[in-house]
């Protein structure tokens, strides 16, 4: 099982669409997670971190669940300026071995359409 | 104006012949890494360093070097590149690793191996 795991979609929703992408981890121990936004051949960029209790951003909102190890994001009204690779990370737990390393998940594709 | 740089930006090469990839941040950042990217397998962590003269392995270091002499330079050294090597290589930076801290990317190398 991968560590960190998304469906690769392609997602293809029309604007003002509400969208979801989960993102499931294997290891319980993880400690801090984020969604980065990549767009087409250029540097992923830091869109949220994720809180426990969850958090909000304008349109975006971020879910964890550490029960069944998920983490979720909700795009709403979408835009078509909102296509592009979402991309969830897990950093483990601070005090374990693997301190330092970061996973990334494989990437969800949005299109946006008009 | 902070940011990352990598150089080269695009580079075609041989079998076996070394490269060094540079990497450079102005943000006094401990924290950096090196990630490839390629289709279907998302990025994965090459190696990360935690501050000046501590290097780590991520997950897959295999073929790969790093130094960190400095605080703000990061080389990725290929000492005989293969043309499994091809790749989309990026080079990151932040404060700490595992916190709430935004990975600040540099704008990418991608890496032919002829």
């Amino acid at each position: 099982r991968k560590e960190v795991e998304q469906d690769p979609g392609p997602f293809n929703v029309p604007e003002g669409a509400t969208v979801a992408f989960n993102c499931t981890y294997s290891n319980s121990a993880s400690q801090s997670f984020f969604w980065y936004r990549q767009d087409c051949r250029k540097e992923p960029k830091l869109l949220m971190s994720v809180y426990s209790s969850g958090n909000e951003d304008g349109r975006f909102t971020a879910q964890l669940n550490r029960a069944s190890q998920y983490i979720s994001l909700l795009i709403r009204d979408s835009k078509l300026s909102d296509s592009a690779t979402y991309l969830c990370v897990v950093t483990p737990n601070a005090g374990g071995t693997s301190y330092g390393k970061l996973t990334f998940g494989q990437g969800t594709i949005l299109t946006v359409h008009p | 104006e902070a940011q990352v740089t990598q150089n080269p930006r695009y580079l075609i090469t041989v079998t076996g012949k070394k490269l060094t990839v540079t990497c450079s941040q102005n943000m006094n950042h401990e924290y950096m890494s090196w990630y490839r990217q390629d289709p279907g397998l998302g990025l994965r962590q090459i190696y990360y360093s935690m501050n000046v003269e501590v290097t780590d392995k991520g997950d897959v270091p295999e073929g790969y070097k790093v130094s960190r002499k400095e605080k703000r330079n990061f080389p990725l050294i290929l000492e005989s590149p293969s043309p499994n090597q091809t790749s989309l290589y990026f080079c990151a930076s932040s404060l700490e690793p595992y916190s709430y801290n935004e990975q600040f990317f540099g704008p990418g190398t991608r890496l032919t191996v002829l």
